[in-house]
């Protein structure tokens, strides 16, 4: 079975704060994307990659940056956080992009204080 | 721009059947997916819909129909454990997935 492991699954962080939010995944996926879901809101992209050292902006990138160095591993980094970055996020992979399905990891709860 | 609509909420009853529709205008169309999500938890893959017509899998079926940019996801014998939230997803012509809102089932004894 494909396992998206996110690192933390609640997290509560203050205003201005540097978050990181780490995934791994254990199929040798080459997509890696990082979503917010927010209530009556559908997922949002914020950043995806293709490739080791790649990434692309997705629908709402601001405040947000990536780092994926190795493969299984793609990391969120929130620079300085504000509140309205409390939110679920999302890791998800897959293998190729035509009509592949994504796995999605277990969410990682964000509170910013 | 891009839109997926589907009801907010349902409510069902233990045993019966239930047709969430799904509604889309996108640029290009590289199929269809339905995916199933409990409070709390990530969401899980259920269908996936490129060629008109209906994909049946157990309990849950996928209805599609390309010229009137429209799915549905139908469940049959609803159980108290399909209660969750049900999201259409359709890939556009660059292979990017567009999310709709999703639909919260609540099934009733």
């Amino acid at each position: 079975d494909v396992k998206v492991t996110q690192s933390s699954r609640y997290l509560v962080k203050r205003t201005g704060e540097k978050v990181f939010l780490e995934c791994v995944q254990d199929m040798d996926h080459e997509n890696m994307f990082w979503y917010r879901q927010d209530p009556g809101l559908g997922l949002r992209l914020i950043y995806f990659s293709y490739d080791v050292k790649m990434k692309e902006k997705g629908d709402i990138p601001e405040g947000y940056s990536v780092s994926r160095e190795k493969k299984e591993r793609f990391s969120l980094i929130l620079e300085s956080a504000s509140t309205n970055q409390t939110s679920m996020y999302l890791c998800a992979s897959s293998f190729s992009v035509e009509g592949n399905t994504i796995y999605f990891g277990e969410g990682s709860w964000l509170t910013v204080v | 721009g891009q839109n997926i609509d589907q009801p907010t909420e349902m409510t069902a009853t233990e045993g019966a059947i239930v047709q969430i529709n799904c509604t889309y205008q996108t640029s290009g169309f590289n199929g269809l997916f339905w995916y199933q999500q409990h409070a709390g938890e990530a969401p899980t893959f259920l269908s996936y819909n490129v060629l008109d017509g209906l994909e049946e899998k157990g309990r849950f079926s996928s209805f599609l129909s390309r010229s009137k940019g429209y799915s549905y996801l139908l469940l049959k014998e609803l159980q108290m454990k399909d209660s969750a939230s049900y999201l259409c997803a359709v890939m556009d012509s660059n292979y990017q997935l567009i999310w709709g809102a999703g639909t919260k089932l609540i099934i009733k004894p």
